[in-house]
């Protein structure tokens, strides 16, 4: 998937659980997202990060905490996983120049039990 | 809330035939409107996209049209493919924040 890589790509943990997902670029991309897909909800924002340790919220990011000390490595954490975070998470980057283009990962499945 | 809001859900259209899936939105201040396909197992992937100074984008079979004044935009599949069946999410953008529809899966009958 045009230099992403999401993992693990599969995870099942229990509640309480730390979590954390990561997500590799090779593209050199300044832009990087955390989304979280759910059925008739979409794809929601979780976090995004303009830069090296610049990161902001997005729509949905109570429960999440993400950092960025490199590039190309993007992490999504879950201090206490909880079952409502069970979802598919997406991590997508952007060059930041001329149109606004996401360009997608393969998808992190995570269950909480 | 949900700024763009999608339908159909679900669609079955016939191998030929036209796929027609509708976007609205609430904020004025978005100036980018792409469509992302997505395929089972897959991350979405950009399919068209269209900027509110035009009224109509085609780029094969894939149309879009859109309608400032309504806050409308559609994407109209012509000749549709059973390679076709997928999920379509619309989006609505602007710098930073892309807010995307809920999704629409398609599924083309040979």
């Amino acid at each position: 998937d045009a230099g992403i890589t999401q993992s693990p790509r599969h995870k099942v943990t229990e509640t309480g659980t730390p979590v954390t997902l990561r997500c590799h670029q090779t593209e050199n991309h300044r832009y990087m997202y955390w989304y979280r897909q759910d059925p008739g909800h979409g794809l929601r924002l979780i976090h995004y990060s303009y830069g090296v340790k610049d990161t902001d919220k997005g729509e949905v990011s109570d429960g999440y905490s993400v950092s960025r000390s490199k590039t190309e490595d993007f992490l999504l954490t879950l201090e206490s996983a909880t079952s409502s975070q069970t979802s598919v998470y997406f991590c997508a980057i952007r060059d930041g120049s001329g149109a606004n283009v996401l360009t997608f990962g393969a998808g992190s499945r995570l269950t909480v039990l | 809330q949900q700024q763009v809001k999608q339908s159909p859900q679900s669609l079955i259209v016939q191998k030929g035939g036209i796929s027609i899936i509708n976007c609205a939105y609430e904020n004025t201040a978005f100036d980018y409107f792409p469509w992302y396909q997505q395929f089972p197992g897959k991350g979405p992937a950009l399919l068209i996209a269209i900027r509110p100074d035009v009224s109509e984008k085609k780029e094969g079979r894939f149309t879009i049209s859109f309608n400032k004044s309504a806050k409308q935009f559609s994407l109209h599949i012509m000749d549709s493919q059973p390679g076709d069946s997928a999920t379509y999410f619309c989006a609505a953008v602007n710098n930073n924040d892309m807010r995307f529809g809920a999704g629409t899966r398609l599924t083309v009958k040979p």
